[in-house]
C-alpha cells in the first residue's frame, strides 16, 4: 500500500540553525514528490516537488529537498531557519499511475528567535 | 491570490441549519477535491470529483453532500451537521493529465458546528 511517514510531529530549531523535517514514502512506482507548507487558518501551500533528475531539488522560500531512493526519504531542508517559517509542513506522494495525492501526518516546525 | 476560491472563510452554524461551501478554480484544472482538517488529525481525503464525475467518495457521513456543476466550481452542501463536523475545509484541484504538478488549495473554509 502507499504510504507517506512523517516520523516527528514537531520540530524545534533555533533561529538561524539549519533544518530538516523529515518524510519517508512507499510507493509501487516511480514517485512523485511533495512538500506544502501551511500557515494558520490557511489553506496549503506548494513548496517544492520531485519528478525525475537532478536528487536536490530547490523550491520557493530557500527550501530543498533530497531525493534518496535507497532510504526511500525525502527530507525537506533549509540551511538557515527563519523566525517565518513557522508553521505546519506536509509531505506527498503521488505514483505515476494515480492522478491522487497521499498525504503525511504533517510536522509543526517552530522556529524560536 | 491561489486560483482556488473558497466561500465563505468562517461559517459558525446550528446543528439544524443547512448551508453550502463553495469552491471556484481559475486554472482550468480538471480535477477537485474536498479534504476535512481536523486539529490533530491528518488531512482526510472527503471526495474527488474527475471530469465532473465523482470518482470517489470516503465513507462520509450522508449529511455532506458534494456537487460540481462543472470543472471550475465545486460545491459541499452541509445539513443537520454534528459538532464534530467542526473543521477547516479545504478544496484542491490538479490537472489529471499532468502528475507533476500537484494540487493548487484554496484557503480553506472554518467551520464551527454549535
Amino acid at each position: 500500500a502507499q504510504s507517506v511517514a512523517q516520523p516527528e510531529d514537531q520540530v524545534n530549531v533555533a533561529e538561524g540553525n539549519p533544518l530538516t523535517v523529515k518524510c519517508t514514502y512507499s510507493v509501487s512506482g516511480n514517485p512523485y514528490l511533495f512538500w506544502y507548507v501551511q500557515y494558520p487558518n490557511r489553506g496549503l501551500q506548494f513548496l517544492l516537488k520531485y519528478i525525475t533528475g537532478d536528487n536536490l531539488v530547490k523550491g520557493s522560500y530557500g527550501f530543498e529537498a533530497e531525493f534518496n531512493k535507497s532510504q526511500t526519504s525525502f527530507h525537506l531542508k533549509k540551511p538557515s531557519a527563519l523566525v517565518s517559517d513557522s508553521a505546519l509542513y506536509f509531505c506527498a506522494v503521488r505514483d505515476g499511475s494515480n492522478y491522487q495525492l497521499i498525504w503525511g501526518a504533517g510536522t509543526k516546525l517552530i522556529i524560536k528567535p | 491570490e491561489t486560483g482556488v476560491t473558497q466561500t465563505p472563510r468562517h461559517l459558525v452554524m446550528g446543528m439544524t441549519n443547512k448551508k453550502s461551501l463553495k469552491c471556484e478554480q481559475h486554472l482550468g484544472h480538471n480535477a477537485m477535491y474536498w479534504y476535512k482538517q481536523s486539529a490533530k488529525k491528518p488531512l482526510e481525503l472527503m471526495f474527488v470529483y474527475s471530469l465532473e464525475e465523482r470518482v470517489e467518495n470516503n465513507s462520509v457521513p450522508s449529511r455532506f453532500s458534494p456537487e460540481c456543476p462543472n470543472s471550475s466550481h465545486l460545491f459541499l452542501h452541509l445539513h443537520t451537521l454534528q459538532p464534530e463536523d467542526s473543521a477547516l475545509y479545504l478544496c484542491a484541484s490538479s490537472q489529471e493529465s499532468q502528475g507533476g504538478y500537484g494540487y493548487t488549495f484554496g484557503s480553506g473554509t472554518r467551520l464551527t458546528v454549535v
